[in-house]
């Protein structure tokens, strides 16, 4: 079985300082790890995915995320927050050798940026 | 650049009533899914579909059914709108292989409101 829990459901945090939403997740394999931004009425976006090369997975908008298979965490970091990073995150964990229907989504992690 | 097109933005549908959401994607992918998306609860998948014609239920699938008749097309369908199933609902779809395997391209979502 597989789950990924998001430590928080909503973080604040002031403009140009850093960014960090929590994520651990469970699965008896290796897992693929992904996070996912949805800003205010939009869709999905993909930020990042690990799929077991570098621990250190760089994104897009600035944003990376560290593998820590001994912490079983995948968290995300932004060193510097912009208000355009305020939008909803979630957090992803596949089994490797499974199809995209086992996708397993966090319950999200609402970001708000203080200007 | 739209790639994922789900028809329609909001809806108001009565109880009873019979709902089409439908999706198209342009990206030739196999895979296509229907998420629901509510406040605390992350996304939880209706259905999926792997092929044309092809269905399989996902974590939710009592009280909606699918049809897929073209590869670019995936229609949710609510055969009698109940007040529980006020939501917002992500159609999405990906690859089965290669690089891009477990990567999901979303449309940016359908408010259904059931009164």
């Amino acid at each position: 079985a597989q789950s990924v829990t998001q430590l928080d459901s909503h973080v604040s945090v002031s403009e140009g300082t850093p960014v960090l939403l929590r994520c651990n997740y469970s699965s008896s394999y290796s897992p693929s790890l992904f996070w996912y931004v949805q800003h205010p009425n939009k869709g999905l976006q993909l930020l990042l995915k690990y799929t077991s090369a570098a621990t250190l997975v760089k994104g897009i908008n600035g944003f990376e995320a560290e593998f820590k298979k001994s912490e079983t965490s995948f968290h995300l970091t932004k060193p510097s927050a912009h208000m355009s990073d305020a939008a909803e995150y979630f957090c992803v964990v596949i089994l490797s050798n499974f199809g995209n229907e086992k996708l397993t989504f966090g319950t999200g992690t609402r970001l708000t940026i203080i200007p | 650049d739209v790639k994922v097109t789900q028809s329609s933005r909001y809806l108001v549908k009565r109880t009873g009533e019979k709902v089409f959401l439908e999706c198209v994607q342009d990206m030739d992918h196999e895979n296509m899914f229907w998420y629901r998306q509510d406040p605390g609860l992350g996304l939880r998948l209706i259905y999926f579909s792997y092929d044309v014609k092809m269905k399989e239920k996902g974590d939710i699938p009592e009280g909606y059914s699918v049809s897929r008749e073209k590869k670019e097309r995936f229609s949710l369908i609510l055969e009698s709108a109940s007040t529980n199933q006020t939501s917002m609902y992500l159609c999405a779809s990906g690859r089965t292989g290669g690089s891009g395997a477990n990567v999901l391209t979303f449309g940016a979502g359908s408010r259904l409101t059931v009164l």
